[in-house]
């Protein structure tokens, strides 16, 4: 157990939906990460966030966005929902934020989103 | 930017093989490197990291070197259990100022008994 927590475990939902996924990084960690799983694209990183300021930005798509709330917790927020939008989606934290990507980040068990 | 290329699987080996997953790295400067592994259902865990050249790091028998003359992160392992039957990445900052972390496509391990 990583510490991360994410909810809801598995998504469903139709195109042009609009979901948001929850992350809760470790106690006492500051940046949150969301990463993209998908069998054509891979893991991909999409955006940062470091004590509730964007940090950032990695191939993260206009129709997403995301937020860090004061107690840290993120959500990421993805709408006009695409069947190519079906992925898994990870949450990471780590302690903090240096620019060279050094601290190790400890990932969440994700959440699967399936688009119909 | 800054990219990771590792071998891709399936590799199927017998249990007690020694393993190789090749990992190559371009980035400006020399980035902290790492290996995920990501069992089956769950999310990544990390197994090892290296943050300078020459640095070598290890964990539950896996191991990995820093080689900045051939910008390589190679794991090995001596020998492989059935219970390392994984998914593995080699990962590396994404560059440009981010700490986000940029994967290889993955690596996918069989352990046969």
């Amino acid at each position: 157990d990583s510490g991360v927590t994410q909810t809801p475990k598995h998504l469903i939902t139709a195109t042009g939906q609009r979901v948001t996924l929850r992350c809760s990084p470790r106690s006492g960690d500051l940046s949150v990460y969301w990463y993209q799983q998908s069998l054509d694209q891979g893991l991909q990183f999409l955006i940062q966030y470091y004590n509730g300021e964007e940090r950032a930005k990695g191939n993260i798509l206009e129709r997403f966005s995301a937020q860090q709330f004061p107690d840290l917790h993120s959500e990421l927020n993805l709408s006009s929902l695409e069947l190519g939008d079906s992925a898994l989606y990870f949450c990471a934290s780590s302690v903090r934020t240096s620019g060279r990507g050094t601290d190790t980040q400890y990932f969440g068990p994700g959440t699967r989103l399936t688009v119909l | 930017g800054d990219s990771v290329t590792q071998m891709e699987g399936p590799v199927t080996l017998s249990e007690e093989a020694f393993l190789t997953i090749n990992c190559t790295y371009t980035a400006t400067g020399y980035p902290s490197l790492f290996w995920y592994v990501q069992y089956p259902g769950e999310g990544l865990q990390l197994l090892l990291k290296a943050t300078k050249a020459d640095d070598k790091g290890s964990n539950k028998g896996f191991e990995a070197t820093y080689r900045k003359e051939t910008t390589s992160f190679h794991l090995e392992k001596g020998s492989v259990q059935v219970s390392d039957s994984a998914v593995y990445f080699c990962a590396g900052p994404s560059g440009g100022g981010a700490d986000g972390l940029t994967f290889g496509k993955g690596t996918h391990l069989i352990i046969q008994p």
